[in-house]
């Protein structure tokens, strides 16, 4: 079946550095999607990507859609402290119905 | 706006008991799925309802059942739990095939 490799696994950062995540797919996707789940709480959609080589921002963060289908990073300029949570991708076939998700990236923030 | 409502928030149940948990989304949505997140086994599809009237597996359906009741709600039925159903589940929402899914809050389900 599809998988996802999402890394690192955790990333500990200093307040103010930025911050690299990516996703690869052993297959090709129509849709890339990242989330943030806060503890306690359930994900909740930062970005989402349609088109092979699309670069989408939000505020401080910026993903790209890899121009093979097969990838994307998230990036996030000049942590802050309320960045700290688990992010995850996703990927989405056109015709399913399910999404494949990446097992998460952790993030602390040291103030 | 209230998105997917799950309830309840916490439960506590002995091993064989049943337990039905709930969902409701008020956007409209056709697609109602639902999910349990383990540490680091990061997010699991369980059930998912493509539409009204229309239940299929996912990926850990066993000891688990599901009833799509009318558009806004999706619940999902332990029969006789047991402690490996231990974990945090999650319902989510989307509108059609080519959009996101949005996420409830989780209920944290504890099977002593």
């Amino acid at each position: 079946g599809q998988q996802l490799n999402q890394s690192p696994q955790s990333m500990f950062i200093q307040e103010g550095e930025d911050v690299s995540m990516n996703c690869t797919s052993s297959s090709i996707f129509n849709t890339w999607l990242w989330y943030k789940q806060d503890p306690g709480e359930g994900p909740v959609l930062l970005i989402a990507l349609y088109k092979a080589g699309e670069l989408t921002s939000n505020g401080r963060l910026t993903a790209q859609f890899g121009i093979t289908r097969k990838d994307s990073f998230l990036n996030i300029s000049a942590s802050i402290p309320s960045d700290v949570g688990i992010y995850f991708c996703a990927g989405h076939d056109r015709g399913s119905e399910k999404l494949v998700f990446g097992k998460g990236t952790k993030l602390t923030v040291n103030p | 706006n209230a998105g997917v409502t799950q309830t309840p928030k916490f439960q506590v149940l002995k091993t064989g008991q049943s337990m039905t948990l709930q969902c409701a989304q008020d956007m409209n949505h056709n697609s109602m799925y639902w999910y349990r997140q383990d540490p680091g086994m990061g997010l699991r599809l369980i059930y998912y309802s493509a539409s009204e009237g229309t239940t299929d597996k996912g990926e850990v359906p066993n000891g688990y059942n599901v009833s799509r009741l009318n558009k806004r709600e999706f619940s999902l039925r332990l029969e006789s739990a047991a402690p490996s159903q231990t974990s945090v589940y999650f319902c989510a929402s989307k509108e059609n095939s080519n959009q996101p899914q949005h996420f409830g809050d989780g209920t944290r389900l504890s099977i002593l």
